[in-house]
């Protein structure tokens, strides 16, 4: 499968607990991109990278949450102190530099925070 | 940030073109129109992306009137298997050049259902 990956696709956690994500992006693909999706809503853009570089993060949600994409190729999404609010669906996209808008979507990663 | 306004949810039946409209009256010059296709439990799949006039590829149509302060997408002869949440999205002419991400920005998309 050539597509893009997310890992775990389940999480249970408890409140307090730190949490990491981790996304396989397309091989050939330079922009990474994640989301968060809860019941109801469209998904809700956190940040993205072009290669290593993280070019937009003001869109996370609090400092508790960090992403990291060190070699350009797989990212990271960590979230600290986990509360109930977190509970979510992750999703990881990635997309080619110059494409003008087709984000592939991985599966994502359902996070529940008791 | 273009805005966009899509109707909550629609109805419809197996065999009839679906049209979904979605209003986006404070467009930019280079943004473009991009919908997006989601199931339960999945990510998005792009369907269809234009700037104006209309496009049309192997599943869908995007139709752009002049002004490009709305676009339609358009659904023909759908089935049961087309019930899923669309989602418009207007903006990106930063973010492709390497600025902000004003393109990346989901509503709450359009439920259709479809029924036999």
């Amino acid at each position: 499968d050539t597509g893009v990956s997310q890992d775990p696709r389940h999480k249970i956690t408890k409140r307090g607990q730190n949490v990491t994500f981790r996304c396989d992006p397309i091989s050939e693909h330079n922009r990474l991109y994640w989301y968060r999706q809860t019941l109801g809503q469209g998904p809700e853009f956190l940040t993205y990278f072009q290669n290593e570089a993280q070019l937009e993060k003001s869109r996370l949600l609090s400092d508790r949450f960090s992403a990291e994409r060190p070699k350009g190729s797989f990212s990271t999404l960590e979230i600290q102190r986990t509360e109930q609010g977190d509970s979510a669906m992750y999703l990881c996209a990635s997309s080619l530099t110059g494409d003008t808008g087709e984000l592939f979507f991985g599966e994502g990663s359902r996070l529940t925070v008791l | 940030l273009a805005k966009t306004t899509q109707p909550i949810s629609m109805d419809s039946y197996e065999g009839q073109e679906v049209n979904i409209t979605c209003s986006h009256n404070n467009i930019a010059t280079n943004d473009y129109i991009t919908w997006y296709q989601q199931f339960p439990s999945q990510g998005p799949r792009f369907i269809i992306q234009g700037y104006k006039t209309k496009v049309t590829n192997e599943v869908a149509s995007l139709f752009i009137p002049a002004d490009r302060k709305s676009s339609t997408l358009s659904l023909p002869r759908v089935s049961l298997s087309d019930t899923a949440v669309y989602y418009c999205l207007v903006g990106g002419s930063s973010m492709y050049s390497g600025g902000g991400a004003d393109g990346l920005t989901f509503g709450k998309g359009t439920h259709l259902i479809i029924q036999p």
